[in-house]
């Protein structure tokens, strides 16, 4: 199957600092990608969608300017966590898709951590 | 919107025995429904999906049935297996992988040796 990769897989910053998270599709064009956050024992839950060469959509609820999409290639999407907080620690998750009507891939996540 | 419920949230059985999950789904506009398997500390990974024009689909030992008319999807283990333990996710979605998928809370199945 396609293979997404998210980098890096760990991250401990310190509170105000921004972090970048990418998303890489390794083997095909990724037309769409999202963004998924995850708390410990819970669901995912979708933060924002992106597609290549145009701005992200966020779902209800999470902030754009803190939560930065760049979906600038076929093949990369980053998320930048600005000016984060210790509330921001989560396990981040990426997937993506070729846009042809076939399934979703996801990253092996990121786990951040906000001290 | 989309919502999706999965039971139970929790699931232990005993090795060698089956294992069903169950979502519900509100949104009659969704026509696809895959389940993925998430291990500690990972991203969650495609065990099997279904599209709305098709009742049931089996993969070896799992199967899903997806009945649109109650709006409700089932996910069936046979045979557990110790390394069938994990946390199993349910998604709903209007379209497949272009759309955003609306994900259930999750069943963490533990299979007893």
């Amino acid at each position: 199957g396609a293979v997404v990769s998210q980098h890096p897989s760990r991250v401990i910053c310190k509170s105000g600092t921004s972090v970048k998270i990418e998303c890489r599709s390794l083997d095909f064009q990724a037309t769409t990608m999202f963004w998924y956050r995850q708390f410990p024992k819970q669901s995912l839950m979708l933060m924002a969608t992106s597609n290549e060469g145009s701005k992200a959509t966020y779902e209800q609820g999470v902030e754009k300017d803190k939560f930065l999409i760049n979906h600038a290639s076929l093949t990369l999407s980053t998320l930048t966590v600005t000016s984060a907080h210790p509330e921001d620690s989560s396990f981040y998750i990426c997937s993506a898709t070729t846009g042809t009507g076939t399934e979703a891939f996801f990253g092996q996540g990121t786990r951040l951590t906000v001290v | 919107g989309e919502n999706v419920e999965q039971h139970p949230s929790t699931l232990s059985v005993q090795e060698g025995d089956s294992a069903v999950i169950k979502c519900t789904y509100s949104d009659s506009a969704s026509n696809y429904f895959p389940w993925y398997k998430q291990e500690l500390g990972k991203g969650p990974q495609l065990i099997i999906d279904i599209r709305s024009n098709v009742g049931e689909k089996k993969d070896q030992r799992i199967a899903v049935t997806l009945n649109k008319t109650a709006k409700h999807f089932s996910l069936h283990i046979t045979e557990t297996q110790p390394e069938d333990s994990a946390v199993y996710f349910c998604a709903a979605s209007q379209g497949s992988g272009t759309y955003k998928y609306i994900f259930g809370t999750g069943t963490r199945l533990k299979v007893l040796a």
